[in-house]
């Protein structure tokens, strides 16, 4: 089993539409979590950190749960600027903050 | 203020062949990493170096050796390509202090050993 699982699309939506991605992690002790975007044939960003209680950045919100070990990204009123791959990426235990990353949720927003 | 920088973006190998990837920082960053990205496997962590002076293995460390050359500089030897190495390398940085695990990322270098 993969240590971060995402299913990789790609989700078509139309702007204006609201989407939702959702990842799973397998260590129970996983510390911290992330959502990375990341452009065609560019870097990663990171987008968001996704806390317990939950977090909101504009039309961004990130939720965790970890009792079912999942997390998710929902976006309100995509936009065409919308369109990349999104990373679900979570820190394991260890003084080092070594990430472990997703294989990535393509996303395409269409007029 | 550039960020993460590497040198070069795109690179040809024959196999057999060796090469220095070159990545540097101006962050002031303790921590550096480097991944390779394939299609349908996600970043993977080839070194990392936690701080100035220490290197430690990741996922897939065959074939690669590393370089902490000092706190701004990581660099990422191939010292004899073969075509498996075939994939986009991109370094990474952290500041690894107060909580702030956030990896900044550079440019990427794609290389292909035919």
């Amino acid at each position: 089993r993969k240590e971060v699982e995402q299913d990789p699309g790609p989700f078509n939506v139309p702007e204006g539409a609201t989407v939702a991605f959702n990842c799973t992690y397998s260590n129970s002790a996983s510390q911290s979590f992330f959502w990375y975007r990341q452009d065609c044939r560019k870097e990663p960003k990171l987008l968001m950190s996704v806390y317990s209680s939950g977090n909101e950045d504009g039309r961004f919100t990130a939720q965790l749960n970890r009792a079912s070990q999942y997390i998710s990204l929902l976006i309100r009123d995509s936009k065409l600027s919308d369109s990349a791959t999104y990373l679900c990426v979570v820190k394991g235990t260890g003084t080092a903050s070594k990430l472990t990353f997703g294989t990535g949720t393509r996303l395409q927003v269409t007029l | 203020n550039a960020g993460v920088t590497q040198t070069p973006k795109f690179q040809v190998l024959k196999t057999g062949q060796s090469m220095t990837l070159q990545c540097a920082q101006d962050m002031n960053h303790n921590s550096m990493y480097w991944y390779r990205q394939d299609p349908g496997m996600g970043l993977r962590l080839i070194y990392y170096s936690a701080s100035e002076g220490t290197t430690d293995k990741g996922e897939v460390p065959n074939g690669y050796n590393v370089s902490r050359l000092n706190k701004r500089e990581f660099s990422l030897r191939l010292e004899s390509a073969a075509p498996s190495q075939t994939s986009v390398y991109f370094c990474a940085s952290s500041a690894q202090t107060g909580g702030n695990y956030e990896q900044y990322f550079g440019p990427g270098t794609r290389l292909t050993v035919t």
